[in-house]
């Protein structure tokens, strides 16, 4: 079974600062990777993806990550911080299967979410 | 185009009541998910459709809990006998066929007093 872990369930940065949320994985199988973003009473939003090739992702927003197997880590940083970041971000891990038609997605795994605190 | 509904967008119940909560993918879309988030937690997967077949209902915590999609379209998470355990933000997902990102609507707020 496949799970996650996201190491501080609160950051708080300076505008402008870096921001780093951490996300460690546990998985059987080469697991594909997201980061969600979720703003106050609103679902889920994709932020990026990893399922294969480039290890380096970028997402929306000027976010990114970096799939390092060695690691088991997803880590996802921007390089400055806006104060329209502040929400919850959580990270997931889904198992992919091979099917007939293609390679299904699975069922996604998340982490217990970060929230991101983003100050003047 | 529009994105995944659900209704209604909050309901309280009393304990032992029962309880359907639906979901109206994105047209088209295939695969249906439906996950459970406590306050405080990530969300927990509980079901997923593919069509109108569960493909995986591996998540769903005991047999109060049901959920159907007859025509490959809506589906409605049913919930009987209700808990205050039951607390919690039922979210639902779709994605065009399941090989792709899944697209989450906004969810429903469960409270059980």
């Amino acid at each position: 079974a496949q799970s996650v872990t996201q190491l501080g369930s609160h950051v708080s940065v300076s505008e402008g600062a870096l921001v780093l949320l951490r996300c460690n994985y546990s998985s059987s199988v080469p697991p594909y990777l997201f980061w969600y973003v979720q703003y106050p009473n609103q679902g889920l939003q994709l932020l990026l993806k990893y399922t294969t090739g480039a290890t380096l992702v970028k997402g929306i927003n000027g976010f990114e990550a970096e799939f390092k197997k060695s690691e088991t880590s997803f880590h996802l940083t921007k390089p400055s911080a806006h104060m329209s970041d502040a929400a919850e971000y959580f990270c997931a891990v889904s198992v992919p299967r091979a099917n007939a038609g293609g390679t299904s997605y699975g069922k996604l795994t998340f982490g217990q979410g970060t929230i991101l605190t983003v100050h003047p | 185009g529009a994105g995944v509904s659900q209704t209604p967008s909050n309901k309280v119940t009393e304990k032992g009541k029962y309880v359907e909560l639906r979901c109206d993918p994105i047209s088209g879309h295939t695969a249906l998910y439906w996950y459970r988030q406590s306050l405080g937690q990530g969300p927990e997967f509980l079901i997923y459709f593919q069509g109108t077949g569960a493909a995986d209902d591996s998540g769903l915590p005991n047999d109060r809990f049901f959920a159907v999609r007859p025509e490959g379209s809506v589906s409605t998470l049913k919930i009987q006998r209700t808990e205050r355990g039951d607390s919690a933000v039922y979210l639902c997902a779709s994605s065009p066929t399941g090989r792709e990102t899944q697209y989450f609507g906004p969810g429903t707020r469960l409270l059980v007093l």
